[in-house]
């Protein structure tokens, strides 16, 4: 089973729409969970860290955190074309507290 | 705040020859940085961990003698790509973290290695 998975996509959503991207993970001691957006050619941009269960929310970004079912998720309202990217689910690991693992990131289309 | 530097952006180098990239974090301490290197439609596979004023930890796999990470102090470290060859062709990213322990990873613009 890989640390943290994600669905590769890709996800088409018609502009306007929300986007819901999910992410599991297998360490269940991990405390710090991150979403990352990646556009083609460019390195990744963190848009959200979540360490509490629960929902957080900046702008239109919705961070969701469930440690009982090891399951994190962000949510992107009114999806934009700009929102066109590969978004990566990232956790740190709890015997190495200052690592964050990467899953393999789910390809995001926002269709005009 | 938050801002992470890399030069070059990007390098063609000779087949057999080294090549440094340097990453910099402008407006903050960052007691560790991270290397990792990714390749086309792939995801980012992190090759080191690198704590200021010790020896960087390495990832099963990763050649500590070709891949030489430097990091002498709380804003810059060095990856050194030595006898490059063109596998070694890869978008190297680096990325770090605040001295306050928290672990949210900033990342680099990416440097773009091309061996011949």
């Amino acid at each position: 089973q890989k640390e943290v998975e994600q669905n590769s996509g890709p996800l088409s959503v018609p502009e306007g729409a929300i986007a819901s991207l999910n992410c599991t993970y297998s360490d269940r001691g991990s405390q710090s969970f991150f979403w990352y957006r990646q556009y083609s050619g460019k390195s990744p941009e963190l848009i959200m860290f979540i360490y509490s269960n629960g929902d957080k929310e900046d702008g239109r970004f919705t961070a969701q955190l469930n440690k009982a079912s090891q399951y994190v998720s962000l949510l992107i309202r009114d999806s934009q074309p700009s929102d066109s990217a590969t978004y990566l689910c990232a956790v740190n690991l709890y015997s190495s507290a200052s690592k964050i693992i990467f899953g393999s990131g789910t390809r995001l289309s926002i269709r005009p | 705040g938050a801002v992470v530097s890399q030069h070059p952006s990007r390098v063609i180098c000779k087949s057999g020859t080294s090549v440094k990239i340097e990453c910099r974090s402008l407006d903050f301490q960052a007691t560790t940085m991270f290397w990792y290197r990714q390749f086309p439609k792939q995801s980012l596979m992190l090759m080191a961990t690198s704590n200021e004023g010790s020896k960087a930890t390495y990832e099963q796999g990763v050649e500590k003698d070709k891949f030489l990470i430097n990091h002498a102090s709380l804003t810059l470290s060095t990856l050194t790509v030595t006898s490059a060859h063109p596998e070694d062709s890869s978008f190297y990213i680096c990325s770090a973290s605040r001295a306050s322990g928290a672990y949210e990873q900033y990342f680099g613009p990416g440097t773009r290695l091309t061996v011949t």
